[in-house]
């Protein structure tokens, strides 16, 4: 079946650093998804990417959808302690009302 | 400006059980599916629905699971006979009906199932 594969699979960083982290895929996906989930908790959504090459920010996030489909990077710059928790990459095959597969995840953890 | 519902957050079975995890998706969204997540690990798909229509359950597997989406009330995802490689956190997502807008999915908060 499909996989994603995202690294790193977790980062310690300073507060106020920049954090980089991607996903790859041996498919095409027509959608990417970034979402953070704090523990305990369920994923919370962050960016949506429809279209290749597509480059969005929210807030001091921002995230690509890579020319070949295949790949979607998630910087954070000048990373708060907030930002501690496990990021995940997720595609969709077809846009619209489809299943989402998931990337193993990135956990950051923040030194103050 | 609910999000999506799901309840119980927390539910212990011992072996052998039932478990009933519910869902209520965000107020407009037609389209709810299924997750689990292992420790450490990230979501697996299990079943999508629609109102009283399965779309795909390609992740369900064969035995002992089922799920719903009544025309009324939540969906619901059941869990028969349960085995101690059941205790995961599920989540529920939605997303709204095809050409209303974004297809992103909200995430419910999850019900952690243990197995004892």
């Amino acid at each position: 079946g499909q996989q994603l594969n995202q690294s790193p699979q977790s980062m310690f960083i300073q507060e106020g650093e920049d954090v980089s982290m991607n996903c790859t895929s041996s498919s095409i996906f027509n959608t990417w998804l970034w979402y953070k989930q704090d523990p305990g908790e369920g994923p919370v959504l962050l960016i949506a990417l429809y279209k290749a090459g597509e480059l969005t920010s929210n807030g001091r996030l921002t995230a690509q959808f890579g020319i070949t489909r295949k790949d979607s990077f998630l910087n954070i710059s000048a990373s708060i302690p907030s930002d501690v928790g496990i990021y995940f990459c997720a595609g969709q095959l077809i846009q619209g009302a489809q299943k989402l597969v998931f990337g193993q995840g990135t956990r950051l953890t923040i030194n103050p | 400006n609910a999000g999506v519902m799901q309840n119980p957050r927390h539910l212990v079975r011992r072996r052998g059980q039932e478990a009933r995890l519910r869902c209520s998706p965000m107020k407009g969204h037609s389209h709810v599916y299924w997750y689990r997540q292992l420790p450490e690990e990230g979501l697996k798909f299990m079943v999508y629905l629609q109102k009283e229509n399965i779309i795909d359950e390609s992740g369900m597997p064969k035995e002992r699971f089922s799920a719903e989406f009544p025309k009324e009330g939540p969906s619901i995802l059941r869990i028969q006979q349960v085995v101690r490689g059941d205790s995961a956190a599920y989540f529920c997502a939605s997303s709204p009906p095809r050409g209303t807008g974004p297809y992103e999915q909200y995430f419910g908060p999850g019900t952690r199932l243990t197995v004892t």
